[in-house]
């Protein structure tokens, strides 16, 4: 069974970082591309990063450019996103989604984990 | 990256057609055949319905179909039932990134 667990999210005051951690279980992770997905409370959803099964390809929203960093370990099955310089409008459920297509990014996303909260307040 | 256009609400009675749809642009939806469709319950996370616009994932009721023209992709979901009742959300591949829509909350009457 596909499994994706997140974990890191939490308080942080604006300027701050947090890292994002998501744990994948059932699957050859080494062979599909990842992403993550944020939705603000009471919002949609919204595209923040992907990236390839060998982190060839790196992709960011701009809304998020030069201020997170998405990488993988295939190794230990484990997706990341390291965030800096946090914002108010960050303050999201952030999801790891895996790309469907093996091999290949189809842009679509067929598991999802459960989602972890960011809040950025004072 | 602007977000998808779709309408803010549907709803239907149940057995009948609903169609919800999402507007992108020459740059997004009309461009690529990379439309996917999700379904939201509360609390709960997204699940994926359609994919490359018209493709049903194993297990997803053929109730479901999607279509697409020039920058206007569409879900139509027949014989409502109840639990259909769900936010659903459009996506596109943009070049290089993904676009969602602002999400559609059908309500089955």
């Amino acid at each position: 069974e596909v499994q994706l667990v997140e974990s890191g999210g939490g308080l942080v005051k604006p300027g701050g970082s947090l890292r994002l951690s998501c744990a994948a279980s059932g699957f050859t992770f080494s062979s599909y591309s990842m992403n993550w997905v944020r939705q603000a409370p009471g919002k949609g959803l919204e595209w923040v990063s992907s990236i390839s099964s060998s982190s060839s390809y790196i992709y960011y929203a701009d809304s998020v450019k030069g201020r997170f960093t998405i990488s993988r370990d295939n190794a230990k099955n484990s997706l990341y996103l390291q965030m800096n310089s946090l914002r108010a409008e960050d303050t999201a459920v952030y999801y790891c989604a895996r790309d469907s297509h093996q091999y290949s990014s189809g842009w679509d996303f067929d598991y999802w984990g459960q989602g972890t909260l960011v809040t950025v307040s004072s | 990256q602007s977000a998808l256009t779709q309408p803010a609400s549907v709803s239907g009675s149940p057995g009948q057609s609903i169609t919800i749809s999402c507007t992108g642009t020459s740059s997004d939806v009309g461009s690529y055949n990379l439309v996917s469709w999700y379904q939201q319950h509360p609390g709960k996370a997204p699940k994926l319905m359609i994919y490359e616009v018209s493709k049903r994932p194993s297990g997803v009721s053929n109730r479901f179909s999607g279509s697409k023209s020039g920058n206007t992709a569409s879900l139509t979901i027949s014989g409502l039932q109840a639990e259909d009742e769900a936010d659903y959300y459009c996506c596109s591949y943009a070049g290089s990134s993904t676009v969602f829509g602002g999400g559609t909350k059908l309500t089955v009457l």
